[in-house]
């Protein structure tokens, strides 16, 4: 079976920090996604990840594809309230895998 | 545009009774999924459709069914309902096969949270 590891699974800290969330798997994936989620509603994707070694920015928010493919990381900085959400990470594999989904990091950002 | 509408919201069932979550989205996308969210264990894919007449097994397909006569339509269909079967229920589609292969973009509706008691 394969796996997709998420940590932390919980984090709370002060708006304004910095942090960084972790999406890892010992296969190698053809890609990799993350969402973000609020309560009540859907995922929402916020990037997908396709080249080793790839990085990407959103605003405050930056998304690093490891140079094996077997890893993942989502980086906020200056964390706000509204950064508040579950982010879930989901990969495919190469072998015709469909889109499996870690399970989660719940973000909490106090004022 | 509305997306993906799930409906009901909210249900509590109790052991052995069987329903219907609706799922319908106005995007005009050929695949549609269906995943249930159980808390710490992310999403979990139950069926899929890749087009009208046309669907196949995720990962926890057991006790669920699925029918998809039009291209909007997606039922979930829970038969003998179980506790095990409680649970927050998510359809979503997407425009192409991407997302099977992990590059295509997933639109979720707002969820269905069932219990069964």
């Amino acid at each position: 079976t394969q796996l997709l590891e998420q940590s932390p699974q919980f984090l709370s800290i002060q708006e304004g920090e910095n942090l960084t969330v972790y999406c890892n798997s010992s296969s190698v994936f053809s890609s990799l996604q993350w969402y973000r989620q609020e309560p009540g509603e859907g995922p929402v994707l916020l990037v997908t990840v396709v080249t080793g070694g790839e990085v990407k920015k959103l605003k405050r928010l930056t998304f690093q594809f490891g140079d094996a493919r077997k890893d993942s990381s989502l980086h906020i900085t200056a964390a706000q309230p509204g950064d508040t959400g579950l982010y879930l990470c989901a990969g495919a594999w190469n072998q015709g895998g469909k889109l499996i989904f870690g399970q989660g990091t719940e973000l909490s950002v106090k004022p | 545009n509305a997306g993906v509408t799930q409906t009901p919201k909210f249900r509590i069932l109790k052991i052995g009774q069987s329903m219907t979550l609706q799922c319908t989205q106005d995007m005009n996308h050929n695949y549609m999924y269906w995943y249930r969210q159980d808390p710490g264990m992310g999403l979990k894919l139950i069926y899929y459709s890749v087009g009208a007449g046309i669907t196949d097994k995720g990962e926890v397909p057991n006790g669920y069914n699925v029918s998809r006569s039009t291209t909007e339509d997606f039922p979930l269909r829970l038969e003998l309902a179980a506790p095990s079967q409680t649970s927050v229920y998510f359809c979503a589609s997407s425009y192409s096969s991407g997302v099977l292969l992990g590059t295509g973009e997933l639109f979720f509706g707002e969820g269905s949270r069932l219990t069964v008691l």
